[in-house]
């Protein structure tokens, strides 16, 4: 199957700091890739949906401007949590999908944990 | 939009027994319905997946099927095995273009 990475696999910021996640598909080009947050022990919530060179579609009730999304080529995605916060503490996980396809790949996550 | 409810929420069997999970959904152009495996600690793992126009698809010891008249689907596991221990989430989409909804998450437990 395809690969999706991630970097980093943890993080542990202060309080207001900023975060940036990567999210890489490693043997696809993926045109849509996806940014979800998943609590313990809940199914993935989608953040929001960014595909390749256009602004990134966020779901309802996510701030656009606390999470800002950066998918500037085929291969990489960006996720940067903003003034982190204690709240923003979750497990942030990523996916990837090719054009014109169903399959979608998911990433190993990154836990972020702001003190 | 669409909604999809999955059940149970936990599921407990032996080894070498086989696991059931369903799932329900509401909009009716969905055509994309994917199983994910998600271990402790880390991503979904796509482990199965069945579209609209066909009714069943095996793969080894898994299985999906899909009832399009009643909106529901399920996966199969046979003869389980502790690795398959796990979540297990279903989804629901409707087209290539579309996003994923996902449902609530299945722990399945597989004992000794």
């Amino acid at each position: 199957g395809a690969v999706v990475s991630q970097h980093p696999s943890r993080v542990i910021c202060k309080s207001g700091t900023s975060v940036k996640i990567e999210c890489r598909s490693l043997d696809f080009q993926a045109t849509t890739m996806f940014w979800y947050r998943q609590f313990p022990k809940q199914s993935l919530m989608l953040m929001a949906t960014s595909n390749e060179g256009s602004k990134a579609t966020y779901e309802q009730g996510v701030e656009k401007d606390k999470f800002l999304i950066n998918h500037a080529s085929l291969t990489l995605s960006t996720l940067t949590v903003t003034s982190a916060h204690p709240e923003d503490s979750s497990f942030y996980i990523c996916s990837a999908r090719q054009a014109s396809s169903y399959e979608q790949y998911f990433g190993p996550g990154t836990r972020l944990t702001v003190t | 939009g669409e909604n999809v409810e999955q059940h149970p929420s936990t599921l407990s069997v032996q080894e070498g027994d086989s696991a059931v999970i369903k799932c329900t959904y509401s909009d009716s152009a969905s055509n994309y319905f994917p199983w994910y495996k998600q271990e402790l600690g880390k991503g979904p793992q796509l482990i199965i997946d069945i579209r609209s126009n066909v009714g069943e698809k095996k793969d080894q010891r898994i299985a999906v099927t899909l009832n399009k008249t009643a909106k529901h689907f399920s996966l199969h596991i046979t003869e389980t095995q502790p690795e398959d221990s796990a979540v297990y989430f279903c989804a629901a989409s409707t087209g290539t273009a579309s996003k994923l909804t996902f449902g609530t998450g299945t722990r399945l437990q597989v004992t000794l």
